[in-house]
């Protein structure tokens, strides 16, 4: 099984709302990202969380704040976003950065629009 | 930046191989070729993965040259499902953190 489920499938928020983006994985795998993916380009990578510590911030703005409450889940929590922020975002998980090769498995994203 | 070079976009007859092909002549030793694809507004599938040796899975070849400057995905009998963006990422194993980079990816059209 490598199956990565995110919820919600689609969001709608206001500039000044708070909300968050779930991500889940039962594949006991201990590295976990997010990404964001504009529409006509590529996926970015934003976060990865190693052993349930972030290890990586790729200079993202505050107002997205991820959260690894244990092995299984990650969240983003999104407060005060800009329009240009509409995005989808992905999430991943893999096994295990250290050492060897590590295999990314997708989530389906969440389709984020920020009116 | 991404350190490979991809077509665009191919065309493919349904039923048909389709080969992909990836330049990333500037690879060294330890990185990874990993190759995934994203159908319209789904998350990326991983497809398939080599170091070094010519790999086969039950979805596609990876054909990597002996110099490992370039790299084909063979998907041996393409359908209209396989209709998608197909990315070429070369990965660093080791202790490089899952820093996946992807370029802009070629985007395969198979038609009946």
């Amino acid at each position: 099984d490598t199956e990565v489920t995110q919820t919600p499938k689609h969001l709608v928020m206001g500039m000044t709302n708070k909300k968050s983006l779930k991500c889940e994985q039962h594949m006991g795998h201990r590295a976990m990202y997010w990404y964001k993916q504009k529409a006509k380009k590529p996926p970015e990578l934003m976060f990865v969380y190693s052993y349930e510590k972030l290890s990586i911030n790729e200079s993202v703005p505050s107002r997205f704040s991820p959260e690894c409450p244990n092995s299984s889940l990650l969240n983003l929590h999104l407060h005060a976003l800009q329009p240009e922020d509409s995005a989808l975002y992905l999430c991943a998980s893999s096994q295990d950065l250290r050492g060897g090769t590590d295999t990314q498995y997708f989530g389906p994203g969440t389709r984020l629009t920020v009116l | 930046d991404a350190k490979t070079t991809q077509p665009p976009s191919m065309d493919c007859a349904e039923g048909r191989a389709a080969n992909l092909p990836c330049n990333h002549s500037t690879i060294s030793g330890n990185e990874y070729v990993y190759w995934y694809r994203q159908i319209h507004s789904q998350g990326p599938q991983y497809i398939i993965h080599g170091l070094k040796n010519n790999e086969t899975n039950e979805m596609a070849s990876l054909i990597i040259t002996e110099d490992r400057k370039s790299s084909t995905l063979i998907l041996p009998h393409a359908t209209l499902r396989d209709t998608a963006v197909y990315y070429c990422i070369v990965c660093p194993g080791g202790t490089s953190y899952g820093k996946l980079t992807f370029g802009q990816g070629t985007i395969l059209t198979v038609h009946p």
